[in-house]
C-alpha cells in the first residue's frame, strides 16, 4: 500500500499561473482533506471532502478550488496563483468519525513557490 | 474560539534525556493526534489518542479529556527524535477536521 500520494513534490509558479495538485489514496477512505503549512506554523485546513462528488470549505479556502470526482482522488486547484499561496501543501485521508480508530493519514507534502 | 496550544515552543536536549510535551485544547475533542514532522518535512503519525494512555517504544502519550490536555513523553531521546511535534484535535462538529497547534520544536544533541 502506498497510503497517501501527492503529485508533484515541488513546483515553482509565476504569479497568475494556474495549477492542480493531485492527491491519491489507496486505503478506501471516505474522507479527504487539503491543508497548508506556512513557516513556523501548524497546518490549516483549506478544503475537505466527505465522499465522492462532495466538497466543503475549511478554515482558509480563499483562492483555492477542489474536486472529488473519484473516491480515491482529491484535486486542489489554484486558478490564479499569488505569492501569499507559497506554502507546503499536505493531503490527508481518513475513515468517517463513526468508525473506531479514525486517524488521519498524511501524504509527504507538495512544496509550492510562487514568484 | 477553538484553540490548540502546545508547550514548550522550543526544547533542546542532550541525547539520553527524557522530556514531556504538553497540548492543551479549549473544548471537548472527538479526535486527538500527535505527529512528528521530521527534518525532511514528512508528517509521521505517532498516536491517535482521544483519551487514555498509549505507548510505542520510547514514546508514550496520555490524554485526559475531562481536563482538556494531552502529554507526549519521550524517553532516552535520540538525535533522530529531532524535528517538530504537533498535536491536532478534532472538536465536536464532525467530519474529523483537525485543528493543529503551533508545534514544539525539539533539537536533540549528541
Amino acid at each position: 500500500n502506498a497510503g497517501v500520494t501527492q503529485t508533484p513534490k515541488f513546483r515553482v509558479l509565476k504569479t497568475g499561473q494556474s495549477m492542480t495538485l493531485l492527491c491519491a489514496q489507496d486505503m478506501n477512505h471516505e474522507y479527504m482533506y487539503w491543508y497548508r503549512q506556512d513557516p513556523g506554523m501548524g497546518l490549516r485546513l483549506i478544503h475537505y471532502s466527505v465522499g465522492e462528488g462532495t466538497t466543503a470549505k475549511g478554515e482558509v479556502p480563499d483562492g483555492y478550488n477542489v474536486s472529488r470526482l473519484k473516491k480515491q482522488n482529491f484535486l486542489l486547484g489554484l486558478e490564479s496563483a499569488a505569492p501569499s499561496q507559497t506554502s507546503v501543501y499536505f493531503c490527508a485521508s481518513s475513515y468517517p468519525p463513526d468508525r473506531v480508530n479514525q486517524p488521519q493519514h498524511f501524504g509527504d507534502g507538495t512544496r509550492l513557490s510562487i514568484l | 474560539g477553538i484553540q490548540v496550544e502546545q508547550s514548550p515552543p522550543d526544547l533542546i536536549l542532550q541525547e539520553g534525556a527524557n522530556s514531556t510535551l504538553r497540548c492543551n485544547f479549549s473544548d471537548s475533542v472527538n479526535n486527538l493526534q500527535w505527529f512528528h514532522q521530521n527534518p525532511w518535512g514528512q508528517l509521521i503519525n505517532l498516536f491517535y489518542i482521544p483519551s487514555g494512555t498509549k505507548q510505542n517504544g520510547r514514546l508514550s502519550a496520555t490524554t485526559v479529556a475531562t481536563e482538556r490536555y494531552s502529554l507526549l513523553y519521550i524517553s532516552s531521546s535520540q538525535t533522530t527524535d529531532s524535528g517538530v511535534y504537533f498535536c491536532a484535535a478534532e472538536f465536536s462538529g464532525g467530519y474529523n477536521k483537525l485543528i493543529f497547534g503551533a508545534g514544539t520544536r525539539l533539537a536533540v544533541h549528541p
